[in-house]
């Protein structure tokens, strides 16, 4: 298995431009999750879905971000209109089940997001 | 107000050498309690995942415990390799309608030669 596949792994984007990072998770999963991780506030969870439906998203910053799932094996997570805040890598992790015992999230490489 | 606290914030130890890592939690009512590797650039990997009633759970030469009446947890990593060198994550799920998360600010351990 291929793992968690993200794409791109390194975003370079002048503010005021929209920003769209991409999933894949692990076949078989119905569970995805979105994630930030910066110095200052270590790594925290933006949002997740359980088969392809958005459970609970109150880590999202705010209404310039926004995530989508539209299949099993895909999922957005789109920024716009970008800030420089918004630097940080960005995690998408999948799981067999939303957040119970026993089911484990296996994480993506990341996306290094850099806004000027 | 659910928290998680880790200690030390950083060490520095030599190969070969055991250390262990803290890891205090208020998070209420707890549901289960993972440990998680961190290298540098990559994501997280999991190393152990422990319910309240586990009081100690080992994965290699990592053995992760738990003691859910003082809510604290540690991570041993034995006979350390260059390799340990990463940051390393205690993150917290409470029981209730979301099972939510939330993440301690890490330890990052560096495994000097």
């Amino acid at each position: 298995d291929a793992g968690v596949i993200q794409s791109p792994r390194h975003e370079v984007t002048e503010m005021g431009q929209e920003v769209t990072l991409r999933c894949k998770p692990i076949s078989g999963h119905n569970s995805l999750f979105w994630y930030r991780q910066t110095m200052m506030r270590g790594l925290e969870l933006l949002i997740y879905f359980n088969n392809n439906v958005p459970i609970d998203d109150s880590g999202m910053p705010e209404d310039r971000f926004s995530a989508k799932m539209p299949n099993a094996s895909f999922s957005t997570l789109k920024i716009q209109p970008s800030e420089p805040r918004d630097s940080a890598v960005y995690f998408c992790a999948s799981s067999l089940a939303a957040l119970g015992v026993g089911y484990e999230q296996y994480f993506g490489p990341g996306t290094r997001l850099t806004v000027t | 107000k659910n928290q998680v606290e880790q200690s030390p914030q950083s060490l520095i130890i030599l190969e070969g050498k055991n250390c262990t890592l803290q890891c205090n939690y208020t998070v209420s009512p707890f549901s289960n309690l993972r440990w998680y590797k961190q290298d540098t650039g990559r994501g997280p990997v999991s190393l152990t995942i422990m319910t309240f009633s586990e009081n100690t759970k080992s994965n290699g030469r990592y053995t992760a415990t738990l003691d859910a009446d003082t809510k604290q947890s540690s991570l041993h990593i034995t006979a350390s390799q260059l390799s340990d060198s990463a940051s390393y994550i205690c993150v917290v799920s409470a029981r209730n309608a979301g099972n939510m998360l939330t993440f301690g600010g890490g330890t990052r351990l560096m495994v000097k030669p």
